[in-house]
């Protein structure tokens, strides 16, 4: 079974700071995926990469980056964290490049921002 | 750009009842995929069936079954006799091939209470 972990699932983090989430997948994917999650809002990407060390901005990329120098590894960094990024955060991962492969996730983590 | 919408924010229903989903979705390619996911409480989404856009034949698997209609852009879904497992949140998501990686597009998603 694929596995994808994430470092947290819980965090509170203080407005300013840098924070780190971490993601990992032990099944060989090329492709991993962050997204966060609001209610009503349904999920919506922020980035995702296809290889190592190749990324792609996804629908609300601002105020974050990403890492991704190893391909089981997937890090989302906020660079100076705001109320507004208080949200759950879900890393996904999948196989090759068809349409039609599922993407598989991880439990999220929950990041509030005082 | 692909849309996907979930017009019910939260269904109720009475264990054993059945439960029908709604969702349209937009996109102007012709090659596509469907995707039904369930998100139970504890948080990690899992995948429960896919349909391409060259299919529209409507499939039963187990207690779930799915009505795929291109005329109208609707991929609505079914759960029979539910059941209080099947409380969860459920997310319609729409996937188009591109160059480099799958990317899905999500619907809002509907919350599913199950009441026994």
């Amino acid at each position: 079974d694929v596995k994808v972990t994430q470092s947290s699932r819980y965090l509170v983090k203080r407005t300013g700071e840098k924070v780190f989430l971490e993601c990992v997948q032990d099944m060989d994917h090329e492709n991993m995926f962050w997204y966060r999650q609001d209610p009503g809002l349904g999920l919506r990407l922020i980035y995702f990469s296809y290889d190592v060390k190749m990324k792609e901005k996804g629908d609300i990329p601002e105020g974050y980056s990403v890492s991704r120098e190893k391909k089981e590894r997937f890090s989302l960094i906020l660079e100076s964290a705001s109320t507004n990024q208080t949200s759950m955060y879900l890393c996904a991962s999948s196989a090759g490049t068809s349409a039609y492969n599922e993407q598989f996730f991880g439990p999220g983590t929950r990041l509030t921002v005082l | 750009a692909q849309k996907v919408t979930q017009a019910q924010t939260e269904i109720s229903v009475v264990e054993k009842e059945d439960v029908t989903l709604d969702c349209v979705y937009e996109t102007r390619d012709t090659t596509y995929y469907l995707f039904w996911y369930k998100q139970p409480p504890s948080g990690e989404l899992v995948f429960l069936i896919r349909r391409n856009s060259f299919d529209e034949q409507n499939e039963i698997s187990g207690r779930y079954s799915w009505n795929f209609q291109k005329s109208t852009s609707s991929f609505n879904f079914t759960i029979t006799a539910s059941q209080v497992v099947d409380s969860a949140v459920y997310f319609c998501a729409l996937s188009v091939f591109k160059a480099a990686g799958n990317k899905l597009t999500f619907g809002g998603g509907t919350r599913v209470l199950v009441k026994p």
